[in-house]
């Protein structure tokens, strides 16, 4: 079957413009999460989906960032007013049940991510 | 608040033993440690995870300290498509997040 799929793999915005990043998670996964690696950099944690929940958001760095799953699948990754920091990739996962009922049992599926460059 | 520590790189002789070494000082009793590594442009693939016992898979073995402090991912018979960055990670304990360091970028060579 398919894997997690991201859209678009590469993204450049000029500093200020808002962009918008697409996850679509492996079907009837409960879990996504999101997250952004710098370059050289290990990922980062930014937030947790439960279906249309998102139960952890403790990993956004600005109000500038939003993200939404409102019918818990397709998840997007809203980050406005685009710094130069933000430059990274945006990697998004996704696991078959909820994390505290799975515990460690359930892996996190990877897509391959979105590239953002902000000029 | 970096949870794990690994060596930046190592090299390892195709077909030999491979043994990336990770420390995770402040582990608390209930933490998983993950392996994962990132081939480079692709996203991160699972390895093997454990608790406190030794566990091993088809792809690799992770050997836990008793005192849990670090951890060892063995790679029994390296190829060239091993190499990537592997990652040592600490999964909260409300299985919500994964803590990544920065990696080890393993290099086997011919």
């Amino acid at each position: 079957g398919a894997g997690v799929s991201q859209s678009p793999r590469y993204k450049v915005a000029k500093r200020g413009q808002d962009v918008a990043l697409r996850c679509d998670p492996i079907s009837g996964h409960v879990s996504l999460f999101w997250y952004q690696q710098a370059l050289g950099q290990g990922p980062e944690f930014l937030t947790y989906f439960q279906n249309e929940a998102q139960l952890d958001k403790s990993g956004l760095p600005s109000d500038r960032f939003f993200a939404e799953r409102p019918e818990g699948s397709v998840s997007t990754l809203k980050i406005q007013r685009t710094q130069q920091e933000d430059s990274a990739v945006y990697l998004c996962a996704s696991s078959p049940r909820a994390a505290w009922l799975a515990g460690t049992t359930d892996t996190q599926y990877f897509g391959p991510g979105t590239r953002l460059t902000v000029l | 608040d970096a949870k794990t520590t690994q060596p930046p790189s190592m090299d390892c002789a195709e077909g030999r033993a491979a043994n990336l070494p990770c420390n995770h000082s402040t582990i608390s009793g209930n933490e998983y440690v993950y392996w994962y590594r990132q081939i480079h442009s692709q996203g991160p693939q699972y390895i093997i995870h454990g608790l406190k016992n030794n566990e091993t898979n088809e792809m690799a073995s992770l050997i836990i300290t008793e005192d849990r402090k670090s951890s060892t991912l063995i790679l029994p018979h390296a190829t060239l498509r091993d190499t990537a960055v592997y990652y040592c990670i600490v999964r909260s304990s409300n299985f919500n997040k994964f803590y990544f360091g920065s990696g080890t970028k393993l290099n086997v060579k011919p």
